[in-house]
């Protein structure tokens, strides 16, 4: 079976401060991996999306940074957290083998607070 | 206008209600998901839909290609069902490669 593994769960930083979000995939091989940001009351926002190692698009200018070392394992950084940069964060990913395009499976989330 | 839209935002049930919500999108499409999210924040896939038809337990999913048009419907409905169910769609033309779409989602609380 496949899963997904998204940390931390919760965190609070300071304005200013380096932001690292981590989620790794078992279960499947090569899939399209994704950042997705939801603001309190609004719908989900794709931040990144990755096809493969290296291979990052960013769909938003922000402040933010994502990289994707090994195939199974993407991270959202921030060098300098901003207050707007609060929300809830969320890993998904899609597609791979054996699966294909018509599985979409989503982390837990990280709640991220800027204070 | 957005190009996914869900009615109703926010839905009060009672225990053993049917239950329908909608989506309406206005892009060509090869797939519409039905998520789940519930009150910690954990989405859930519950559906992927091309044509026609699809049923899991008390929850349906139909899907009109022509009319750009989805339901979800929850028979029977009970408390543990409240959550914010999120359609969403996988468009065929251009943009970011496997990019979904989302609604807004709507917020169903049943109460018992």
């Amino acid at each position: 079976s496949q899963t997904i593994h998204q940390w931390p769960a919760t965190l609070v930083q300071p304005v200013g401060s380096p932001l690292s979000l981590e989620c790794t995939v078992e279960g499947t091989s090569n899939p399209n991996l994704y950042w997705y940001r939801q603001a309190a009351g609004r719908g989900l926002q794709l931040l990144f999306y990755s096809v493969g190692i290296g291979q990052i698009s960013s769909e938003v200018p922000q402040n933010l940074s994502a990289s994707r070392p090994q195939d199974r394992q993407f991270i959202l950084s921030s060098k300098k957290l901003l207050l707007s940069d609060s929300g809830f964060y969320l890993c998904a990913w899609s597609g791979g083998f054996p699966f294909g395009a018509n599985v979409l499976t989503f982390g837990a989330g990280s709640r991220l607070t800027v204070l | 206008k957005n190009e996914v839209e869900q009615s109703p935002q926010n839905l009060t049930a009672q225990e053993g209600e049917f239950i329908t919500i909608n989506c309406s999108y206005s892009v060509g499409i090869s797939a519409l998901h039905w998520l789940q999210q519930h009150p910690g924040g954990g989405i859930v896939s519950l559906f992927m839909l091309s044509s026609g038809k699809k049923k899991h337990g008390r929850l349906i999913a139909t899907i009109n290609i022509q009319e750009k048009h989805s339901s979800l419907h929850i028979t029977a409905s009970h408390p543990r069902d409240s959550a914010v169910y999120i359609c969403a769609v996988r468009s065929v033309y251009g943009g970011s490669q496997g990019n979904l779409i989302f609604g807004k989602g709507t917020k169903l609380s049943v109460k018992p």
